[in-house]
């Protein structure tokens, strides 16, 4: 079955520090790809996706993605952290297989910035 | 905005009782999803509807469990006979499928906790 892994549940970094939170996923098909962010109290809100073309994605707030396909990962960055991007960040994957069409989502990684 | 709109966005009740929730999409949007998303776990998906039609469900989705989506609008889920177990956040999403892929919008989301 289709799943997406995100290597850190937690992580802990000073404000100005670089991020990089890990993505993988398990299908070898054509895939969409999504970054979302649910700040304290907030609703899941979208990053930045890729569906197609430069594989190296640039989304809101300064976050960027790369798609590398022979690693199936989709790693997010952001070159300095702020106390505001302290908040959980889930990977998730649209893997098109027929009619399979559902989003599928990793555990989520908890990002601690701390001023 | 019409963004995703959930009610009621907190619900408590006793084990046993049923509950509904409702769910209002972006309008034109003719993809609409529930998910569950406990502590410290990422949304896992439920259902799917397009337009009126319920394409898939999810193992998760016991007998107790029942979405609809009468006029290809608004989208109710029940749970009867409710659980502890099922003490969650329900989330609902929708999406419309265009020419550069399928970017689907979350709900604030209903906090159900059945004591």
């Amino acid at each position: 079955a289709q799943s997406v892994s995100q290597h850190n549940h937690h992580v802990i970094l000073s404000e100005a520090a670089s991020l990089e939170l890990g993505c993988n996923y398990s299908y070898g098909g054509t895939v969409n790809l999504f970054w979302y962010v649910q700040y304290p109290g907030q609703h899941l809100q979208l990053l930045l996706k890729y569906f197609s073309g430069d594989p190296l994605v640039k989304g809101i707030k300064g976050f960027e993605a790369e798609f590398i396909k022979s690693k199936f990962s989709f790693n997010l960055r952001k070159p300095s952290v702020q106390w505001s991007d302290t908040a959980e960040y889930f990977c998730a994957v649209i893997a098109f297989s027929g009619g399979y069409n559902k989003l599928i989502f990793g555990a989520g990684t908890r990002l601690a910035v701390h001023p | 905005d019409t963004g995703v709109s959930q009610d009621p966005r907190h619900k408590i009740t006793k084990r046993g009782q049923n509950v509904t929730f409702r769910c209002d999409p972006i309008s034109e949007h003719n993809r609409l999803y529930w998910y569950r998303q406990t502590l410290g776990q990422g949304p896992e998906f439920l259902t799917y509807f397009q337009n009126e039609a319920q394409l898939e469900k999810s193992r998760l989705l016991s007998d107790r469990f029942s979405a609809e989506r009468p006029k290809g609008s608004f989208s109710t889920l029940e749970i009867q006979r409710t659980e502890q177990g099922d003490s969650a956040m329900y989330l609902c999403a929708s999406s419309r499928q265009d020419y550069s892929g399928n970017t689907i919008y979350f709900g604030e989301g209903s906090w159900l906790t059945v004591v």
